[in-house]
């Protein structure tokens, strides 16, 4: 499809567990950015690539949260040893390269959410 | 600390009415805006936007408003359909750069459509 596509779109695990969430973005989309929301928030920046250097992580909560896009296309985050609070919903987006013909718009894919028992 | 907020978790309006929407920011190195629309089990979708040096902007049945001064903008549909029901997201960021797609997003408000 031409949109940004997320994979698992669910994901169960226990306690302890360590998960990967893959984004595939929107082909020729240079920025990539992870979101995460809780349940009844707004999604909360986790980090932004650009190209395949992470531009800015300044969001990501603590170490146990890891992300890389090596190729500068599908993007892989990665949480490890996995807590209660780690639950919600994962958000990836892509869009051009800022500063060029960017708004500021965002495409988002559907999210992979994530449910740690 | 929410930095962007919208204080109205819902609202409820019927269909052919005007529906406003509001937000509100505190960090006043804002200077771009944008509303997401999101039905359940979807990723938000952009909605509309406006950059600070502006006050107004419209694109078809949507309107953004901005007051600078009262760091406060609304969103504005008129008329209200049934297919307009979803959650709204304001969201902010610091425009140039890389810092476009960098949104703080408040929290939501559940707009209701009624037929």
């Amino acid at each position: 499809g031409a949109g940004v596509s997320q994979t698992p779109s669910n994901k169960v695990t226990e306690k302890g567990k360590y998960v990967e969430l893959r984004c595939d973005p929107i082909s020729g989309h240079t920025a990539l950015y992870w979101y995460r929301q809780s349940l009844g928030q707004g999604p909360e920046f986790l980090i932004y690539f650009q190209g395949t250097g992470a531009a800015d992580d300044s969001g990501l909560p603590n170490d146990r949260f890891f992300a890389v896009r090596p190729e500068g296309s599908v993007s892989t985050l990665k949480i490890q040893r996995t807590e209660r609070g780690d639950s919600a919903v994962y958000l990836c987006a892509s869009s051009l390269t800022p500063g060029t013909y960017n708004t500021g718009e965002l495409f988002f894919g559907e999210g992979s959410r994530l449910t740690v028992l | 600390d929410q930095q962007v907020k919208q204080n109205s978790p819902s609202l409820s309006v019927q269909e052919g009415r005007i529906s406003i929407l509001n937000c509100d920011y505190t960090n006043s190195m804002f200077d771009y805006f944008l509303w997401y629309k999101k039905y359940p089990a979807e990723g938000p979708t952009f909605l509309i936007s406006i950059s600070s040096i502006k006050d107004k902007n419209e694109d078809g049945r949507f309107t953004v408003f901005l007051n600078k001064s009262a760091k406060h903008l609304s969103l504005h549909i008129v008329p209200s359909q049934p297919g307009d029901s979803a959650v709204y997201f304001c969201a902010a960021s610091v425009a140039g750069g890389t810092s476009y797609g960098k949104l703080t997003f408040g929290q939501g408000t559940i707009l209701t459509v009624h037929p």
